[in-house]
Order: structure tokens, then C-alpha cells, then sequence
């Protein structure tokens, strides 16, 4: 299985600090690239995705920076709350019904 | 929009026993539904792919006779864990794709199985 590579693997920042969290990919032929959001004991949030056309994307407070030369992609979380604090899954995907390749995630923890 | 329930949400059974999750697209319909199983601060592994009206496709290892799959509606589709053992413990998570072809996929809240 093509592989996605994230990281950290975990990351503690202050709140109103801007964590990133970086993923690679080898497939060229994904096209699509979602983050998840995920709290103990629950299934994950869809957070924000991007596809290869676009550079970058924003949604609230989340931002997508994507590099498809470098094929890496990054999320930045900005003035970061302790509510934040979870666990955060970049993915990709091929065209079609295909299931998410994911990243193994990245642990955050805003501190107040 | 794009609810995805399951249930039970926690579910404790004997060894030997078998278990059934379901999965629900509630306010849609889905063709495509996967199930994962996801261990503790680790990352989701892919089990198997449901398609409405066709037979689940399984990834390497695991093992169909033991994970029953079947997606009988557009907005269900089922997990049978039988024969469970204490090994089949693990967190079990659905999502499902909401528009055929862009591969949004919506996550249930999942079902934290305990076989003892």
C-alpha cells in the first residue's frame, strides 16, 4: 500500500501558536488530500481536503499548504486553542470510491 | 449534513460469541462504506471496502469468514465480528463516502469492542 508519511508524531505548541504538521506522499496519482481531526474515543472529523489544482486552502482557522512537485502537503492550525488539543490524520486518495490512504498522526496538545 | 451513525457504541461480549455493528448514512445515501479498526494511539487500518449490492472486497489479512460485511441498503451496511476472541478487541470505525466520486468520506463515531 502506497505509504503517507506524517509528521510530528506529536507536538505541543501554546495557545495562539501556529502548529504545523507535515505529510509526504509517493503516489502521483493521488488527487485528493483531507485532514481529519480526532478526540479520544471518537471517530475522526473531516477538517479541511485539498486537491492538486490549488495551492493552498483556508477554512477558519485551518489552512492547507500543498507542494505537488515536493508531493508534500501541510496543515496549519492558526491561533490554536486547548481545545484543539487531538489527534490530527493527513490522507490521500485516487480518483474514485477509494479508500484514504493515512498518516500515521500527529499528537497536539495546546497548553494554555 | 453528512451524519454517519454506528451502534453500539460500546459493546462487551464472551469469547466465542459473535457481534454485530451497524453503520448508517443518515442523511444520505452512500454507495460506498469502508470499515477500519483503529488500536490505541495508532493510526486507522483499512479493513475492508462495502459496496451497496455487491460482495465487500477485504484488505490483505483479514480475514473475511471471521469479519462479515454486508451492504444490504444504501445507508446500511453491517460488520459481523464472529467467534470473537479477546484479540478482536479493538476500536471499530465506518465512514462512508458522500458523493460518489469526490471521496469526501464521513467517519461514524465508532464501536469500542471488549471481547473477554
Amino acid at each position: 500500500q502506497q505509504q503517507v508519511k506524517q509528521s510530528p508524531q506529536s507536538l505541543i505548541v501554546q495557545k495562539g501558536g501556529i502548529p504545523i504538521i507535515n505529510c509526504a506522499y509517493e503516489n502521483t496519482a493521488f488527487d485528493y488530500f483531507p485532514w481529519y481531526q480526532q478526540f479520544p474515543g471518537k471517530g475522526p472529523a473531516l477538517l479541511i481536503a485539498i486537491r492538486p489544482d490549488v495551492s493552498e486552502k483556508k477554512e477558519g482557522r485551518f489552512t492547507i499548504s500543498f507542494n505537488k512537485s515536493a508531493k508534500q502537503f501541510s496543515l496549519h492550525i492558526m491561533d490554536s486553542q486547548p481545545g484543539d488539543s487531538a489527534t490530527y490524520f493527513c490522507a490521500a486518495s485516487t480518483v474514485g470510491n477509494t479508500p484514504l490512504v493515512f498518516g500515521k498522526g500527529t499528537r497536539l496538545s495546546v497548553i494554555a | 449534513g453528512a451524519v454517519v451513525s454506528q451502534h453500539p457504541s460500546r459493546v462487551i461480549c464472551k469469547s466465542g460469541t459473535s457481534v454485530k455493528i451497524e453503520c448508517r448514512s443518515l442523511d444520505f445515501q452512500a454507495t460506498t462504506m469502508f470499515w477500519y479498526r483503529q488500536f490505541p494511539k495508532q493510526s486507522l487500518m483499512l479493513m475492508a471496502t462495502s459496496n451497496e449490492g455487491s460482495k465487500a472486497t477485504y484488505e490483505q489479512g483479514v480475514e473475511k469468514d471471521k469479519f462479515l460485511i454486508n451492504h444490504a441498503s444504501l445507508t446500511l451496511s453491517t460488520l459481523t465480528v464472529t467467534s470473537a476472541h479477546p484479540e478482536d478487541s479493538s476500536f471499530y470505525i465506518c465512514s462512508a463516502i458522500l458523493r460518489r466520486g469526490y471521496n469526501e468520506q464521513f467517519f461514524g463515531p465508532g464501536t469500542r469492542l471488549t471481547v473477554l
